[in-house]
């Protein structure tokens, strides 16, 4: 089974400007989550997605948004970027099944943004 | 705010010895926590995890320790192979509406050499 799948895998934007990254969970799964990661930082939290609602939100502006289509796939938009945007975006997927154990988050080889 | 924090950046260890990787929190409200391994290029894996309810876990060569008194929790490596050179992570999460939701540490580079 293919794992989660993210594109691109690099990106050169300039300030100012708009980004949409992509993501496709493992198959079956219907949560996803995005997390950014800054080098020499662990991944922080943006978003996640269940059943196309949004269902927690980290501490990050509006100028990043995200949605959840049908088949389960996300998009991570980032309005009017910054240079400190520039980051690894890393999508997360899993089953996610209320009331049952924990589901682990199985993460996706990142998009990595650069912003001149 | 750091609420989860891995104090050592890096690991030096040899072929067939142990390691010890050491991770931290602050928030009581964490009841879950996992390891996840990272290589250049590529996304975290998972590794392992623990729910606040034990103290121990182990997967092969790998165990997870925690001591919700001392809000520390520590990965064990034995024996520790070439191949486990990478970034290690540790991440928490709050059960409820929080599920979903990782705090990650800082990482530390764990390199094994031969």
């Amino acid at each position: 089974d293919a794992g989660v799948t993210q594109s691109p895998t690099h990106l050169i934007k300039t300030r100012g400007q708009q980004v949409t990254l992509r993501c496709s969970p493992i198959s079956g799964h219907k949560s996803v989550s995005w997390y950014q990661q800054v080098l020499g930082q662990g991944p922080q939290f943006i978003f996640q997605y269940y059943e196309k609602e949004e269902r927690g939100r980290g501490n990050f502006p509006d100028r990043f948004s995200a949605r959840q289509f049908p088949n389960y796939s996300s998009e991570l938009n980032v309005n009017a970027l910054l240079l400190g945007d520039s980051a690894l975006y890393l999508c997360a997927s899993s089953l996610f099944l209320a009331g049952r154990a924990r589901e682990t988050q199985y993460f996706g080889p990142g998009t990595r943004l650069l912003v001149l | 705010d750091q609420q989860v924090k891995q104090n050592s950046p890096s690991l030096s260890v040899q072929e067939g010895r142990i390691s010890i990787l050491n991770c931290d929190y602050t928030n009581s409200m964490f009841d879950y926590f996992l390891w996840y391994k990272k290589y250049p290029a590529e996304g975290p894996t998972f590794l392992i995890s623990i729910s606040s309810i034990k103290d121990k876990n182990e997967d092969g060569r790998f165990t997870v320790f925690l001591n919700k008194s001392a809000k520390h929790l520590s990965l064990h490596i034995v024996p520790s192979q070439p191949g486990d050179s990478a970034v290690y992570f540790c991440a928490a999460e709050i059960g409820g509406t929080s599920y979903g939701k990782l705090t990650f540490g800082q990482g530390t580079i764990l390199t094994v050499h031969p």
